[in-house]
């Protein structure tokens, strides 16, 4: 059992390329989302998902898309990067979106767009 | 808009000392609180807390949710230089998403 998996752990882009960031989980959760962390700013969220093919905007959306084909895997796009995309990114996952959810961070891919 | 508000930003202790770390909040249609600990890396849970009163215990760690107040405090006993962390409260509302504040970075001293 792996838990909450993300790859890369590093990335540095340049202004205007594109990548994916991957977040995978082995436990048969419904819920996914992932956060950007910036210094002083606590956890912001971008986007999530309460299960395969179902996802939502978060807080801080603009400029990263998402899918969710299966349950398992919840990857993250960014779509040009920009030097404000710099930060440290986490996904998460839970049991469910009801009440009694607890999330499990993966550990976090920290990216540097130059 | 949904809004946790953490007090205080940052507090510097020796160990041995007690820390109270406060969490404030406004959401709408409120359903849970929950408290992480952040190391270097990806934030790990703590305790959640739906109703008011209760307090949840853990070791020397213990929290206790107010919600008349709309607010919790999450306490340290003894403290060890190990509890050294960003200390991270989250709000989940109505719109079922978890709202963060903005940390307390606890450093405690030898």
């Amino acid at each position: 059992n792996a838990g909450v998996t993300q790859t890369p752990k590093f990335q540095v882009l340049k202004t205007g390329q594109s990548m994916t960031l991957q977040c995978a989980q082995d436990m048969n959760h419904e819920y996914m989302s992932w956060y950007r962390q910036d210094p002083g700013m606590g956890l912001r969220l971008i986007h999530y998902s309460v299960g395969a093919g179902i996802t939502d905007q978060g807080e801080v959306p603009n400029g990263y898309n998402v899918s969710r084909s299966t349950t398992e895997d919840f990857p993250l796009r960014l779509l040009s990067a920009a030097p404000s995309q710099t930060s440290v990114y986490f996904c998460a996952s839970s049991y469910s979106r009801d009440r009694s959810y607890e999330q499990y961070f993966g550990p976090g891919t920290r990216l540097t767009v130059t | 808009e949904d809004k946790v508000v953490q007090s205080p930003l940052s507090l510097v202790v020796h160990e041995g000392d007690t820390v109270t770390l406060n969490c404030s909040y406004e959401v709408t249609n409120f359903r849970s609180l929950l408290w992480y600990k952040q190391e270097k890396k990806a934030p790990t849970f703590l305790f959640m807390l739906t109703s008011s009163g209760i307090e949840k215990k853990s070791g020397r760690l213990s929290s206790i949710l107010d919600k008349k107040e709309l607010s919790s405090i999450l306490n340290i006993t003894a403290t060890q230089t190990g509890d050294s962390a960003i200390y991270l409260c989250a709000v989940e509302g109505g719109s079922e998403k978890l709202v963060f504040g903005k940390g307390t970075k606890l450093t405690v001293n030898p």
